[in-house]
């Protein structure tokens, strides 16, 4: 039983280049979120996705776009990667949204920025 | 806006001991806590929640936690800590009565518990 697969697990970008994040579930969750996480400062929503066919913005969606490419799989762009994006990017699902599921996550995917 | 505090970096404590995570947190409405353990190099795992009923919540691996309204907290406890407790803990927040679906997560606290 997988859960939630990410990949690549590592990255270096140059400053300018674009890379897609891939997550896929298979747990069969409605809901899917890209979390970015930073020393210090926790977890932050970048995208979440309800369901199938619907995205919205997190608390930090400048520099990034989603896209549920069914209800298996929610990927995270960069299309013009910068420094500040250096981070640990967790994906994670949930079976009926946030409020009273958990959530499962990914091992995550660490990005360096150069 | 809805937001959580974990006000200790690290929490130190012996093996064998009592250990308490600390999580204050603000909503406008009635809050869904949950709490969080990273190993290192791993992925989140849930604990436990609190959605409505009992103050007292038990998790896994024979954790608690204690949702307190009046003081706006939801504290991370042990009876016993063991040193593989030792890990990363994060405590989150959901406002049920708005319509955002998210959670918001605190800074995080280490816990290292020595032999």
């Amino acid at each position: 039983n997988a859960g939630v697969t990410q990949t690549p697990k590592f990255q270096v970008l140059k400053t300018g280049q674009s890379m897609t994040l891939q997550c896929a579930q298979d747990m069969n969750h409605n809901s899917m979120y890209w979390y970015r996480q930073d020393p210090g400062m926790g977890l932050r929503l970048i995208y979440y996705s309800a369901s199938e066919g619907t995205t919205d913005k997190g608390e930090v969606p400048n520099g990034y776009n989603v896209s549920r490419l069914n209800k298996r799989e929610f990927s995270l762009r960069l299309e013009s990667a910068a420094p500040s994006q250096t981070s640990v990017y967790f994906c994670a699902s949930s079976g009926r949204g946030f409020g009273t599921g958990e959530l499962f996550f990914g091992e995550g995917s660490r990005l360096t920025v150069l | 806006a809805q937001s959580v505090a974990q006000p200790e970096d690290q929490v130190n404590v012996a093996e064998g001991n009592p250990l308490t995570v600390k999580c204050t947190y603000s909503v406008s409405g009635n809050p869904y806590l949950f709490w969080y353990v990273q190993y290192p190099n791993r992925g989140l795992q849930f604990l436990l929640k609190y959605i409505t009923g009992d103050n007292l919540v038990k998790g896994s691996y024979g954790f608690e936690a204690e949702f307190n309204k009046s003081q706006t907290s939801f504290h991370l406890k042990k009876p016993s800590a063991l040193v593989s407790d030792s890990a990363l803990y994060f405590c989150a927040v959901r406002d049920m009565d708005t319509g955002r679906r998210a959670l918001t997560f605190g800074s995080g606290t280490r816990l290292q518990v020595q032999p």
